[in-house]
């Protein structure tokens, strides 16, 4: 069963522009994470956001949470060549810490 | 240089065969999973293991079997039962239940690209 949803499926956008993927899901959770692949390659782990948090920074990203809503943001800013990937939202529900449901992603392509 | 990792990269099955897909990590994670990957897909849970000799089913673990007898190490088995194999397998880890934390972010290896011919 897919959680999370991402929007928009695919992103195109041009080197030092800003990239905002949105992320929709269902129920209620612990934490929502943002893991970004590299065609043909495994994911990373790139940010998590608490259940009681609103926003979060880390270098170039930006990650809110609105759990009224059921939804949260990814901010790339000054994106670069090399942020093209998919980016993958995923949320740990329930009792489990354990178990990640993880949407389709979107797609990003930054353009030099 | 610790880390998880997965062989072969690259797998061709006949059908009718079963395959095992190796994964191993050196990072001391109690939990282990097993992911599916079709094009343009997200990812689903196979199997999982909070710890080592037990195990459990995710969304998806028809045609698929696992074990977990050492804790480094988590092989998946592709069964002739598995109706439609071929697909990008995820192995992941991560270090388990944190205490007093809904931390839990896992780690991936470099995925096994398998192929019915």
């Amino acid at each position: 069963s897919q959680q999370g949803e991402e929007d928009p499926q695919a992103l195109s956008i041009q080197e030092g522009e800003n990239a905002t993927m949105n992320c929709s899901y269902k129920t209620s959770i612990n934490n929502l994470q943002w893991y970004r692949q590299n065609s043909g390659r495994g994911l990373v782990h790139l940010i998590l956001i608490r259940s009681n948090e609103r926003e979060k920074h880390s270098g170039r990203l930006r990650v809110t949470l609105d759990t009224s809503k059921k939804s949260s943001s990814l901010l790339i800013t000054a994106s670069r060549a090399a942020d093209t990937a998919s980016y993958f939202c995923a949320t740990a529900s329930g009792g489990s810490n354990y178990k990640l449901t993880f949407g389709k992603g979107t797609l990003l392509t930054v353009n030099p | 240089d610790g880390g998880i990792t997965q062989s072969p990269k690259y797998l061709f099955r006949k059908e009718g065969q079963n395959v095992t897909l190796s994964c191993e990590q050196n990072l001391n994670h109690d939990a282990m999973y097993w992911y599916r990957q079709d094009p343009g897909q997200g990812l689903r849970l196979i199997y999982y293991s909070q710890i080592v000799n037990d195990f459990q089913k995710g969304d998806i673990a028809e045609g698929y079997s696992v074990s977990r007898e050492k804790k480094e190490s988590f092989p998946l088995t592709v069964t002739s039962a598995q109706k439609n194999p071929t697909a990008f397998y995820l192995c992941a880890s991560s270090p388990g239940q944190v205490v007093g934390s809904s931390y839990n972010e896992q780690f991936f290896g470099p995925g096994t690209r398998l192929t019915v011919l």
